[in-house]
């Protein structure tokens, strides 16, 4: 799977959008952007994936560049609960669909929100 | 209802005793993981099966040995436990078919060696 690199950490006011970058310029044509977080004490959660198309919903927003060598994922409106780590994944799902694959969790942005 | 749940969720025990941890999905996945969060804060996988298959041995040693009597289950036994086995240990499950491969975690348990 492609590495990714993300920043360390981010600051983010309440009722702000949060935007994270997540690098993922070796990614190959068949390979998704995962995006998990994990919350404090808890397991990972999963938050949306792509291809190359931008996708949204009810958590949040992927936006994928053209070259698919980065992507952001946006969290509209963050709240106190957003606060986590978040990991940007990029893995492959084979020609036939099916994966039994391993999610290759890196360091993730450690993503603050503040009152 | 929970969807993906472990127990126990703390785990304390003296080095060389062998313990199980044990987990269940409701989900009717086909596919369920195990994965290891050290101190660092690092997740790796450990092993994956499908339809109670062993799909994914990453490396483990042979002290730990998962076990899926059926589809909804997958138990992991640890074998003479090691100082360096204590972590965050951490069941999944997914569909495990293209774009729905999306993994659902379990709460985690943690595992104090002493």
């Amino acid at each position: 799977d492609a590495k990714t690199t993300q920043p360390t950490s981010m600051d983010c006011a309440e009722g702000r959008a949060a935007n994270l970058p997540c690098n993922h310029s070796t990614i190959s044509g068949n390979e998704y952007v995962y995006w998990y977080r994990q919350i404090h004490s808890q397991g990972p959660q999963y938050i949306i994936h792509g291809l190359k198309n931008n996708e949204t919903n009810e958590m949040a927003s992927l936006i994928i560049t053209e070259d698919r060598k980065s992507s952001t994922l946006i969290l509209p409106h963050a709240t106190l609960r957003d606060t986590a780590v978040y990991y940007c994944i990029v893995r492959f799902l084979n020609a036939g669909g099916t994966s039994y694959g391993k999610l290759t969790f890196g360091q993730g942005t450690i993503l603050t929100v503040h009152p | 209802d929970t969807a993906v749940s472990q127990t126990p969720k703390y785990l304390v025990t003296q080095m060389g005793n062998d313990k199980s941890i044990k987990c269940e999905q409701n989900l009717g996945h086909d596919t369920m993981y195990w994965y290891k969060q050290d101190s660092k804060k690092f997740l790796k996988i450990m092993f994956s099966y499908n339809n109670k298959e062993l799909i994914i041995n990453e490396t483990v040693p042979n002290r730990f040995s998962p076990k899926s009597p059926d589809k909804a289950h997958l138990n992991l036994h640890i074998n003479s436990l090691e100082l360096g086995d204590s972590a965050v240990y951490f069941c999944a499950s997914s569909q495990g078919s293209g774009s729905k491969d999306t993994q659902y975690f379990g709460p985690g348990t943690r595992l104090t060696v002493l």
